[in-house]
């Protein structure tokens, strides 16, 4: 089954305590990125990554950090959280540009920084 | 920087009725407008979609009408029925070709039965 997996779905944690959030697509697609989702806000992009080794920041890259070692494997790592990073975390992959097509979502993490 | 703006942020409608929800952009080299759909607790699942080089596009009950004179596109729900109640999102690509996209802030719609 073609999915986006996000693990954990919950976290919470205290501020300063380092953490990752991983994300992992059977599709094999190039293009993953990472949102994060406020009310009132919509969904935000923080960093994006067109294939392995390539990322580059989105529209709200402060605080955070992703890798792409691997084509399928896009973590998202918030190396001193605050609480302000306290929100609704969604990855996704879609195919390589100029196609833009379909981005497919996974289930999401819900982060609480206390 | 580019922006997507939706309206209404939260649109009531009977059951039966017709629901639209409308959005602008602003990046003239949009060429890609996907609309998803956000049931409570779940992920966006992308619901209809509609590429520059047409006006309009339907799927049964669901229809997106695009004017790119205007930079507004627009998403039509009719004969609404309880299970439409979700959030929905409109989104346009930045760049002509890139994957990413600019979201809209969301609509909520309850359908009332």
């Amino acid at each position: 089954e073609a999915q986006v997996t996000q693990n954990p779905r919950y976290l919470i944690t205290v501020t300063g305590k380092k953490l990752t959030v991983t994300c992992s697509q059977n599709m094999n697609h190039e293009y993953m990125s990472w949102y994060r989702q406020d009310p009132g806000l919509g969904l935000r992009q923080i960093y994006y990554s067109m294939n392995v080794e390539v990322t580059d920041k989105g529209d709200v890259p402060e605080g955070y950090k992703v890798s792409r070692k691997e084509k399928r494997n896009f973590p998202l790592i918030l190396e001193s959280p605050s609480p302000n990073q306290t929100s609704l975390y969604f990855c996704a992959s879609s195919e390589i540009q100029g196609r833009n097509t379909e981005a497919f979502f996974g289930q999401g993490t819900r982060l609480t920084v206390v | 920087g580019e922006n997507v703006e939706q309206h209404p942020s939260t649109l009531s409608v009977q059951e039966g009725d017709s629901a639209v929800i409308k959005c602008t952009y602003s990046d003239s080299a949009s060429n890609y407008f996907p609309w998803y759909k956000q049931e409570l607790g779940k992920r966006p699942q992308l619901i209809i979609d509609i590429r520059s080089n047409v006006g309009e596009k339907k799927d049964q009950r669901i229809a997106v009408t695009l004017n790119k004179t205007a930079k507004h596109f627009s998403l039509h729900i009719t004969e609404t029925q309880p299970e439409d109640s979700a959030v929905y999102f409109c989104a346009a690509s930045i760049g002509g070709a890139t994957n990413k996209l600019i979201f809209g802030t969301g609509t909520l719609l309850a359908v009332q039965p």
